[in-house]
């Protein structure tokens, strides 16, 4: 089984320019996030998603945007990356949200922005 | 605030036990996860407190305690592959996960 597979795994990307991480999962999740995960910090919630349809921020939206279109799909998009947004980018689904139900992770997505 | 404590690095011998301890302040809170994570790979589910007490999952266990604000993880017989980072996080009232930053249990043999 599949789960969540996220693309591409790397990236380097020149400061400036537009990039769309892409997430898909097969579990039929309503809630999906993404994540970004930095040495000595937390995991910390960009954007999130309860249900197809609806988007959400999280505690650093800035300079990010996702849509849901459909339950499967949760790209996140950079506009116009800044080094500052180098990072590994993860993201994750659980079945509902406003549970305790348990997080499951794609493999990440390295961005390096130059 | 809210706000997650976790010790940054931890070293200890494989066969023997470790704890690593995790001390939360949250705004209402819906249970404590602990999620264990390889170098370079997701992390992955581990256990899941809201009661008081200890759950035991074969080598490892989580205890919670809400009064204190305080949880623990506890490995038991340690192997190498247990070498990597445990995360944990608490849910606030709004089912919102707060991590702490991890902590790097590295195993010796």
């Amino acid at each position: 089984t599949a789960g969540i597979t996220q693309a591409p795994t790397s990236q380097i990307l020149a400061a400036g320019r537009s990039m769309t991480l892409r997430c898909t999962q097969d579990m039929r999740h309503n809630a999906m996030y993404w994540y970004r995960q930095d040495l000595g910090l937390g995991l910390r919630l960009i954007h999130y998603s309860n249900t197809a349809g609806t988007t959400g921020k999280g505690e650093v939206p800035d300079g990010y945007s996702v849509s849901r279109a459909n339950t499967d799909d949760f790209p996140l998009t950079l506009a116009s990356a800044v080094p500052s947004q180098t990072s590994v980018y993860f993201c994750a689904s659980t079945r509902t949200s406003g549970t305790t139900g348990e997080l499951f992770f794609g493999e990440g997505s390295r961005l390096t922005v130059l | 605030g809210q706000n997650i404590d976790q010790p940054t690095e931890m070293t200890a011998t494989e066969g023997a036990i470790v704890q690593i301890n995790c001390t939360y302040q949250t705004s209402g809170f819906n249970g404590l996860f602990w999620y264990q994570q390889h170098a370079g790979e997701a992390p992955t589910f581990l256990s899941y407190n809201v009661l008081d007490g200890l759950e035991e999952k074969g080598r490892f266990s989580s205890f919670l305690s809400r009064s204190k604000g305080y949880s623990y993880l506890l490995l038991k017989e340690l192997q190498m592959k247990d070498s990597a980072s445990y995360l944990c996080a608490a849910s606030d009232s709004n089912y919102q996960l707060i991590w702490g930053a991890g902590t790097k249990l590295i195993i010796k043999p």
